[in-house]
Formats: C-alpha cells, structure tokens, sequence
C-alpha cells in the first residue's frame, strides 16, 4: 500500500515569509509526528498527534512554528516569518495506534530559506 | 533529558568485512531501541528494534541487542555488502511515553567492493 507522503519534496523561500509543508499519513495510521533534520544531524522530534489532538508539541523551537491535523488524517506544519536557520529537511511520521508502535517516515520536504 | 550518542563516520569497511556500530543512550526507565536506516536517495527505514533488556533484534544479517547494564545497542553484521551502504541511526523512545523518538546524529557507512 501506500507510503507517508510529504510535499512539496522542496520549498525554497526568503527570509520572513510563510510556508505550509503537508503530510499524508499511511491510511488509518491515528499518530503522526513531525521531525526536524538539520545537516549532518539525526531527526529531532517537532510534534506529535494522536487523532486530531497534539498529544506532545514540547518539540517546537518557538511560535513561529504550528501544525494541525484537523480531520485526524493529513497534516500541515505551518512556518511564520522563516529564518534561515529553519533550513533542515522536515519529516513526517506515522504510526498505526499508539505512540509505540513503529513509525514510518515520509521522504520528508527540504526548506531551503535564503 | 533522553539522549543517544553513536559513532561518528563515515565509517569505511571492505565488502564481507564485520561491521560494528557503536551506540549508547541515556534515558529515564527502560526505553525502547532502534536503529533506522537511510539508504541514499530514500526515506528512513526501520532496521530492527528491541523493547525490553537483553532482547536481540535482526534484521537483514544486522543484529543489536538491548544491553541495560551498559546502556548501549550496539549494530552488528557479519559479513557487509556494497548494497549495506547507508546512513545508519540509532533512537530511542521512552516506554509508553506519548514521545517521538530521540536520535543520534548517525553514521555514514561506505562498504567498498
């Protein structure tokens, strides 16, 4: 069946604007995450929903950074007023039930922010 | 706070060598383990996992076992393949924690034939 798909697969946008980065988990996988992956770094954990709800969102750096998960399937990471230092691939995660079973990651979006 | 620490690449062997990667971790209780593979040009995978002590995880000849007296789960293969090329990361996740996974920084695998 079909993957985690991300898109778009690249974003490249100035300083200050907005993006929207989307994520569609596999089908009837309730939990999704968001991760962060700098050059040369492992992923770090954003958010993570369970459902509609973020259960844990302690991963944001700051409020410039949103996501939601309104129908509790795809998903939107949400960037205001982007810096350069928001230049990372951004992958998205799901899994089928609860936050321990094995998750399954997307081909993630890389942000360039010039 | 949760933290995994594993060998800096890249790490350069000859094909049908034995592979070793070292990873260790700190974390509250008994987390579970992992290592994720990304083979270029591809998304994360999941290589094999361990959920509790002692327990050995397998997976494509790659074995690591969940070793608490050492807080480590080291990745293991006997004989490497020019295909096993890769970046390979070890993570974490805290028991029945609504938490995603902690990761190392990865190591970067060149398997020459």
């Amino acid at each position: 069946g079909a993957g985690v798909s991300q898109t778009p697969s690249n974003k490249v946008t100035e300083k200050g604007k907005y993006v929207e980065l989307r994520c569609d988990p596999i089908s009837g996988h309730t939990a999704l995450y968001w991760y962060r992956q700098s050059l040369g770094q492992g992923p770090e954990f954003l958010i993570y929903f369970q459902g509609t709800g973020a259960a844990d969102d302690s991963g944001l750096p700051n409020d410039r950074f949103f996501a939601v998960r309104p129908e509790g399937s795809v998903s939107t990471l949400k960037i205001q007023r982007t810096e350069r230092g928001d230049s990372a691939v951004y992958l998205c995660a799901s899994s089928l039930h609860a936050a321990t079973d094995t998750q399954y990651f997307g081909p993630g979006t890389r942000l360039t922010v010039l | 706070g949760d933290s995994v620490t594993q060998m800096e690449g890249p790490v350069t062997l000859s094909e049908e060598a034995f592979l070793t990667i070292n990873c260790t971790y700190t974390a509250t209780g008994y987390p579970s383990l992992f290592w994720y593979v990304q083979y270029p040009g591809e998304g994360l995978q999941l290589l094999l996992k361990a959920t509790k002590a002692d327990d050995k995880g397998s997976n494509k000849g790659f074995e690591a076992t969940y070793r608490k007296e050492t807080t480590s789960f080291h990745l293991e293969k006997g004989s490497v393949q020019v295909s096993d090329s890769a970046v390979y990361f070890c993570a974490l996740q805290r028991r029945g924690g609504a938490d995603g996974l902690t990761f190392g920084k990865g190591t970067h695998l060149i398997i020459q034939p």
